[in-house]
């Protein structure tokens, strides 16, 4: 069966810190994998996306993504976050059947 | 491009009444999904259509049901609703053609409270 894992369900960072959310999953096929966003009271936004090839995707504000097979792992990082950044993120695995397993989500706080 | 929209955006209903929510897709997008959201259970897929027929079903009580027009805009419809449907249901568009197979945009939802 298909499953995402975000072990953290609650991140604090300071602005201008690095930042790493991390996200495994469990599929049957060759994944697609994707890191949403969503603030309060909105709808979710596509960070990025990895279908195939190089296996470091750079995304939207910044974020970039690696994809490890062996680890069956799909990290989200950013060098150094801005307050703006804070939000609720979502890594969600699919495939052309086109329904999207998520994750529990990572609520990011920012300290200024 | 105009982005999706879903309609209405807040919605109150009490246990027994029924309810239909609707979304439009980017224009040109043919497949529509739906998820439900709760702070329980996180996000859910529903279901999703292609080109008005219902590809993929996810693990949801008959209660819950859905349509596509020929136009892709889409309808779900929940009856005999309960409490714990209480969440926020959003809609996502996805491009069929030209690349971008997979990826799903999504709407700012519809918060959907049941008392």
């Amino acid at each position: 069966a298909q499953s995402v894992t975000q072990p953290d369900i609650h991140i604090t960072v300071s602005e201008g810190a690095s930042l790493e959310l991390r996200c495994n999953y469990s599929y049957g096929a060759t994944p697609y994998l994707f890191w949403y966003v969503q603030s309060p009271g909105q709808g979710l936004q596509l960070l990025l996306k990895y279908f195939s090839g190089d296996t470091l995707v750079q995304g939207i504000k910044g974020f970039e993504a690696e994809f490890k097979r062996s680890q069956s792992s799909f990290n989200l990082r950013k060098p150094s976050v801005h307050w703006s950044d804070a939000a609720e993120y979502f890594c969600a695995v699919g495939g052309r059947a086109q329904k999207l397993v998520f994750g529990q989500g990572t609520r990011l706080t920012i300290n200024p | 491009k105009a982005g999706v929209t879903q309609t209405p955006r807040y919605l109150i209903k009490t246990r027994g009444q029924q309810v239909t929510l609707s979304c439009s897709p980017i224009s040109g997008h043919r497949s529509v999904s739906w998820y439900q959201q709760t702070p329980g259970q996180g996000l859910q897929f529903l279901f999703e259509y292609f080109s008005e027929t219902q590809r993929n079903k996810g693990n949801f009580p008959g209660r819950f049901s859905g349509r596509q027009f020929s136009n892709s805009r889409s309808e779900m419809n929940v009856s005999t609703l309960e409490l714990g449907d209480s969440a926020l249901y959003l809609c996502a568009s996805i491009p069929t053609s030209g690349g971008g197979e997979g990826e799903q945009f999504f709407g700012p939802g519809t918060r959907l409270t049941v008392l």
